[in-house]
């Protein structure tokens, strides 16, 4: 089944300690992105990727870092992670940066920072 | 700087009641605009696509068409399993790079 995986689903977690949300598509998509979706300011970018070894800031990068060095995963990094980025993160793939495919949305990884 | 604009917030209709969401955009070329469908706690569900002015696309009781400056979602006869948040998104910019701006979302909710 294709698919876009998130893991953890849930997670809490203390000020300052560094933690990671991974993401991994089955799809071979070329093209995967972060977005944080908080209510009353929607989904916001946070990074995007085009390829491997290729990544770009989107609209909210503070405070997080991404890799791809594989084609299917790219790993979410809150090296020291703050109130202010309790959240729901989604992670999201597609076929190509072409506007002709559509973006696969994983299930969701809520985050509580204490 | 890109925004995008969704109206209503919410809207409450009855079974078999046709109505109309709006995204209303203001971008630098525009490259392409999304409508998405999500329900609580899920991500969002890929609906249409839009690329020029004039462009028009249905899904079952979901129709999207679009202008220079907004899009419609037009839901007829909806049904309460039509209820969820519906997104609207723009992309824009140069090309070979793709940033996705989204809309707060109008939350439908279908009373049988």
């Amino acid at each position: 089944e294709a698919q876009v995986t998130q893991n953890p689903r849930y997670l809490i977690t203390v000020t300052g300690k560094k933690l990671t949300v991974t993401c991994s598509q089955n799809m071979n998509h070329e093209y995967m992105s972060w977005y944080r979706q908080d209510p009353g300011l929607g989904l916001r970018q946070i990074y995007y990727s085009m390829n491997v070894e290729v990544t770009d800031k989107g609209d909210v990068p503070e405070g997080y870092k991404v890799s791809r060095k594989e084609k299917r995963n790219f790993p979410l990094i809150l090296e020291s992670p703050s109130p202010n980025q309790t959240s729901l993160y989604f992670c999201a793939s597609s076929l190509s940066t072409g506007l002709s495919y559509e973006q696969y949305f994983g299930p969701g990884t809520r985050l509580t920072v204490t | 700087e890109d925004q995008v604009t969704q109206s209503p917030e919410a809207l409450r209709l009855q079974e078999g009641e046709s109505s109309s969401l709006n995204c209303s955009y203001t971008v630098s070329g525009l490259r392409g605009l999304f409508w998405y469908r999500q329900d609580p706690g899920k991500g969002p569900e890929f609906l249409f696509t839009l690329y020029s002015a004039g462009e028009e696309k249905e899904k079952e009781r979901l129709k999207a068409t679009l202008t220079k400056k907004e899009s419609f979602l037009h839901i007829t006869a909806p049904k309460p399993e039509d209820s969820a948040t519906y997104l609207c998104a723009v992309v824009s910019g140069l090309q070979g790079a793709q940033k996705l701006v989204f809309g707060q979302g109008t939350r439908l909710t279908i009373n049988p």
